[in-house]
């Protein structure tokens, strides 16, 4: 099954507004991470936030990890037509032998 | 720098045919991993390999046998195809956990 859950599974917004995605998981984790997938391609690492740290940041990436709640949010600032893509997060649960387990995404368009 | 290289990009087999699917890499990254990606499902881990001569089954490993002789190459065959594996197959790439996973373009099969 499916360790975490995204959501919403779809988000339209317009270019300039911010974009908050949210994934809840259901076990203890050493880390959360998010990934980009643009359509026909490979997904791409966008960050890792461990299960010590609550928030962490890259670029306009802001990332928040919530252990007590066991959830994670994607924060896009200031989003950008190329910011369209499928989000998804990803748990490596403790134990888990290295195991990365992903969420069913999240479709996010970002009108021009 | 090639990272990882997933091979043929596109596949059409018959229901029954055995195909192989193969990953390389040029990282010497220590782990290695098959997920496969269908609408509504998200991506779903098949196999994972922690070293040369290790391996493991996933979440969905039936039909599907892997091997990984070398650490660079991590091929993925499907014994005797069926219409249900026709999917977008991703290998990926981490170095150990607390890192993140570098995906390949995929391999998108259909079975018919």
């Amino acid at each position: 099954s499916q360790q975490g859950e995204e959501d919403p599974q779809a988000l339209s917004i317009q270019e300039g507004e911010n974009a908050t995605m949210n994934c809840s998981y259901k076990t203890s984790i050493n880390n959360l991470q998010w990934y980009r997938q643009n359509s026909g391609r490979g997904l791409v690492h966008l960050i890792l936030i461990r299960s010590n740290e609550r928030e962490k940041h890259s670029g306009r990436l802001r990332v928040t990890l919530d252990t007590s709640k066991k959830s994670s949010s994607l924060l896009i600032t200031a989003s950008r037509a190329a910011d369209t893509a499928s989000y998804f997060c990803a748990t490596d649960a403790t134990g888990a032998n290295s195991k990365l387990t992903f969420g069913k995404g999240i479709t996010l368009s970002v009108r021009p | 720098d090639a990272g990882i290289t997933q091979s043929p990009r596109y596949k059409i087999t018959e229901t029954g045919r055995q195909v192989t699917l193969m990953c390389h890499q040029t990282w010497s990254h220590s782990y290695m991993f098959w997920y496969r990606q269908d609408l509504g499902h998200g991506l779903r881990l098949i196999y994972y390999s922690a070293a040369a001569d290790i391996t493991d089954k996933g979440e969905v490993p039936d039909g599907y046998v892997v091997s990984r002789s070398k650490t660079e190459n991590f091929p993925l065959t499907l014994e005797s195809a069926t219409r249900s594996q026709t999917s977008v197959y991703f290998c990926a790439t981490r170095t150990d956990y607390n890192s993140p996973l570098h995906f390949g373009n995929g391999t998108r099969l259909t079975v018919t």
